[in-house]
């Protein structure tokens, strides 16, 4: 089946510091990514939605320049969390989809991001 | 807008005894249903789908049917075994949309 690999797994490194999470569709094409956040025992938040070539659009209440999106080709977007604070700590998750709107989505093992 | 309410959890049940997810939904169009399964530390993976009102979805013993009259996607199972132990996600999208509308998850323990 589909496969979505997220990277890295772990991060921790100290509050100021910003991190860029890699999430690349190894089989298909994926046109458009999804970055969603989880909390500790949680469900999954959508924070935004990324076309290949386009800007990502963003949930309400995410902060677009705190957390930059780039999805620059068909195979790869990229999450980066800029000067990280203890409260961006969490379970960063990503997902894509191909061209077929019906297509589901298929998620990365997730990234856990904890910030010191 | 568009949600998913499931019932809540956790579930704690032995090895061999059947398996009810409750998962409920409102939205304005006619959606495609979904249950995805996280094991710890693992990212989601999709278990089964229903894109139309009576269309059961099914995998690894694991049935849930969608139902329009009552808006619900219930899972269930015969037979759960220690490796089902997972958190469990009913969700919903909008055909077109993509959006996934996540329930809270339902965090489901099998003892052996």
């Amino acid at each position: 089946g589909a496969v979505v690999s997220q990277h890295p797994s772990r991060v921790i490194c100290k509050s100021g510091t910003s991190v860029k999470i890699e999430c690349r569709s190894l089989d298909f094409q994926a046109t458009t990514m999804f970055w969603y956040r989880q909390f500790p025992k949680q469900s999954l938040m959508l924070m935004a939605t990324s076309n290949e070539g386009s800007k990502a659009t963003y949930e309400q209440g995410v902060e677009k320049d705190k957390f930059l999106i780039n999805h620059a080709s068909l195979t790869l977007s990229t999450l980066t969390v800029t000067s990280a604070h203890p409260e961006d700590s969490s379970f960063y998750i990503c997902s894509a989809t191909g061209q077929d709107g019906n297509q589901p989505q298929h998620f990365g093992d997730g990234t856990r991001l904890s910030i010191l | 807008g568009d949600s998913v309410t499931q019932m809540e959890g956790p579930v704690t049940l032995s090895e061999e005894a059947f398996l009810t997810i409750n998962c409920t939904y409102t939205a304005t169009g006619y959606p495609s249903l979904f249950w995805y399964v996280q094991y710890p530390g693992e990212g989601l993976q999709l278990l089964l789908k229903a894109t139309k009102a009576d269309d059961k979805g099914s995998n690894k013993g694991f049935e849930a049917t969608y139902r329009k009259e009552t808006t619900s996607f219930h899972l269930e199972k015969g037979s759960v075994q220690v490796s089902d132990s997972a958190v469990y996600f009913c969700a919903l999208s909008d055909w077109g949309a993509q959006k996934l509308v996540f329930g809270q998850g339902t965090r489901l323990t099998i003892n052996p």
